[in-house]
């Protein structure tokens, strides 16, 4: 199994800061990753994929960049609506995610 | 816009057995990887398995080896999780997510069906 790990556990930002949250893969994914955006009471949302891919509708601020262990998701001039927990997760074998970043804005 | 509709709320005792279904379409059901992932109260995400309709292919998570079966009916396009011997920790919001394949990420959801397991 692929352990993925993320830092920091929560973030604490405010309006118009620039973020960034660190995934990690316990062996080589090559590209094979995916982040999620959930906000309270609601499902994941996949915000990037195969690492810097910004999914169709998803804000320019959201950027993610990395390639084999490590891997980076950057949310540039935050807004209030970005308050969620993120979660990487690791596709090239099955599936397997992050514990998640709670971030506060 | 991809659809993914899940059955409703449970409430289970310990050992009993769960049985969570997800209706997709038809392109979805032959074209695509459902899998399911769950999320107990105030926790990550955890991967319980996959199935490829198409292919008739079923993997599953080594945690759920033995207790889990996905199972599909090809004739509403729909997937199922059955979950056997049900725990306290069994206690969660069960999504079914579309991906392109075993491995994918998704980009379609349910709405989650949380069940809950009490004595």
């Amino acid at each position: 199994d692929i352990q993925m790990t993320q830092s920091p556990s929560t973030l604490s930002a405010y309006v118009g800061d620039r973020v960034t949250i660190t995934c990690r893969a316990s062996r080589n994914i090559n590209n094979w990753l995916a982040w999620y955006q959930q906000k309270p009471g609601k499902g994941p949302k996949v915000l990037i994929y195969k690492a810097s891919i910004l999914e169709d509708g998803v804000p320019s601020r959201f950027s993610g960049s990395g390639f084999g262990t490590e891997f980076t998701l950057t949310i540039t001039s935050l807004q209030p609506d970005d308050v969620a927990t993120y979660y990487c997760q690791q596709y090239i074998y099955y599936s397997s995610f992050g514990p998640g970043t709670k971030l506060e804005v | 816009q991809v659809l993914l509709v899940q059955s409703g709320a449970e409430v289970k005792r310990p050992g009993s057995s769960m049985m969570v279904s997800c209706e997709t379409s038809a392109d979805t059901f032959t074209s695509f990887a459902v899998h399911w992932v769950r999320q107990a109260p105030g926790q990550g995400l955890e991967w319980v398995g996959v199935v490829v309709p198409g292919i008739a292919k079923v993997n599953l998570a080594q945690n759920f080896q033995g207790r889990a079966t996905i199972s599909t009916a090809a004739s509403s396009n729909t997937v199922y999780l059955q979950l056997n011997n049900l725990r306290s920790g069994d206690t969660a919001v069960y999504y079914c997510a579309r991906a392109l394949g075993s491995s994918g990420y998704y980009n379609s959801w349910g709405q989650g069906a949380l069940v809950t397991v009490t004595s």
